[in-house]
């Protein structure tokens, strides 16, 4: 089927105000993943979702960042009190089982703090 | 930590011409390696995944993988414009969990 979505593709927002963005994984992926990506920057690793088990978040930069996901479906990426900081492009990724599968990645979030 | 170093570059090669890119990692457990493509302001995309010792071809690219000295390579023959991006090499140490990116190298290919 289609690839990997996210939407917005693009959010400018103030300093302070709480984002969210959301991530449409290939069907049939159980595993999520999504990453940070400053501007001339590699990629950050944020959360990682597979299957029912327990997401890892040891990548979270701050308690400002929570990510859920519903089942093998739908993740959303939550950014509390946005700082300009966090101004980056957000990547969403699956594959098919775990982490040595290939990753597919969506088009990116690109968010913009003022 | 667990790192994954490259060199940012910028990398510059004339067209046709060999381009080699190198990675090292820090965990010597580290059990699958990849290398993605990413042209400017759009996603990377899978070029070449590795998971044992030696080298696997996949028309102009090889990826090379040597575990008992920490090092993955690619390699792109003949060279073309259109290869112009840059190029992130990943690592997993173990099932279970996220891949560990490097900071990417930049490829520019002269015509």
């Amino acid at each position: 089927g289609a690839g990997v979505s996210q939407s917005p593709s693009n959010k400018v927002t103030e300093k302070g105000k709480d984002v969210e963005l959301r991530c449409d994984p290939i069907s049939g992926h159980t595993a999520l993943y999504w990453y940070r990506q400053r501007l001339g920057q590699g990629l950050e690793f944020l959360i990682y979702f597979q299957g029912n088990s327990a997401p890892d978040k040891s990548g979270l930069p701050s308690d400002r960042f929570s990510a859920e996901r519903t089942g093998e479906s739908v993740s959303t990426l939550t950014i509390q009190r946005t700082q300009q900081e966090d101004s980056a492009v957000y990547l969403c990724a699956s594959s098919v089982g775990g982490a040595t599968d290939t990753q597919y990645f969506g088009p990116g979030t690109r968010l913009t703090v003022l | 930590q667990k790192e994954v170093e490259q060199n940012s570059g910028p990398l510059s090669v004339p067209e046709g011409a060999i381009a080699s890119l190198n990675c090292t990692y820090s965990d010597r457990v580290s059990q699958s390696f990849f290398w993605y493509r990413q042209y400017s302001g759009k996603s990377p995309e899978l070029i070449m995944s590795i998971y044992s010792n030696g080298d696997k071809e996949d028309g102009r690219f090889t990826a090379q993988l040597n575990k008992a000295s920490q090092y993955v390579s690619l390699l792109i023959r003949d060279s073309q414009p259109s290869d112009s991006a840059t190029y992130l090499c990943a690592v997993n140490v173990q099932a279970g969990t996220a891949l560990i990116f490097g900071k990417g190298t930049t490829l520019s290919v002269s015509s």
